[in-house]
């Protein structure tokens, strides 16, 4: 079936450097994705979010594009924090552009070094 | 907080025996949504309710497995008959309209099911 994937389990960077997350994802019709940070024993807490008619959007130390020709997201993080670290996923609104429905990667842990 | 609540955040049951979850979603948002997560991989969807009314079942979800959300306000999720393998963390979320409206999905703190 259709899914979306993330390109690395894992990401350590330094603190203070940028942290560049990616993620690929199959269906065409989707139309709207969400990138999520989870810390352990934590639920999913929402980071910024973006439209399929949108190529880029940002938040505070955050920013979210997407390439639809090449079906990519990436979330792009700056001045990484250590409070930054975390499981990040991304999220699409399921098979068929549910409305109601998120279909989620497996996520990729950020580690951030002091 | 005014977030999603959910209740309760830990609970160890012996097998065979019946768990029951809770969820308060966000004030005044009219959905709510039930996933389940494995260590190791995202948020599954299990079900949707609009308001009052159960508008869509995963597969994942057996028979053992009941939700409701009788007044369009809280839900609970029940599970019968446990097995080792419902271990998970089950997460509740809710929302105001749609995700193709741009409404985001919030979740609340899980409650983490261990089944012995």
């Amino acid at each position: 079936g259709e899914s979306v994937g993330l390109h690395l389990p894992t990401l350590s960077v330094q603190e203070g450097d940028n942290s560049i997350i990616n993620c690929a994802y199959s269906n065409s019709a989707s139309d709207y994705f969400i990138w999520y940070k989870q810390e352990s024993g934590k639920g999913p807490q929402f980071i910024i979010d973006i439209r399929s008619n949108m190529d880029k959007r940002q938040g505070q130390r955050v920013t979210v594009l997407l390439n639809k020709t090449v079906k990519h997201l990436s979330l792009q993080i700056a001045a990484t924090q250590p409070g930054d670290s975390a499981v990040y996923f991304c999220a699409e609104n399921g098979s068929g552009g549910s409305n109601y429905k998120l279909t989620f990667g497996k996520g990729t842990l950020l580690t951030v070094n002091p | 907080d005014t977030g999603v609540s959910q209740d309760p955040r830990h609970k160890i049951t012996k097998r065979g025996q019946n768990v029951t979850f809770r969820c308060d979603p966000i004030s005044e948002h009219n959905r709510l949504y039930w996933y389940r997560q494995t260590l190791g991989q995202g948020p599954e969807f299990l079900t949707y309710f609009q308001n009052e009314a159960q508008l869509e079942k995963s597969r994942l979800l057996s028979d053992r497995f009941s939700a409701e959300r009788p007044k369009g306000s809280f839900s609970t999720l029940e599970i019968q008959r446990t097995e080792q393998g419902d271990s998970a963390m089950y997460l509740c979320a809710s929302s105001s309209r749609g995700t193709s409206s741009g409404n985001t999905i919030y979740f609340g703190e899980g409650s983490w099911l261990t089944v012995v």
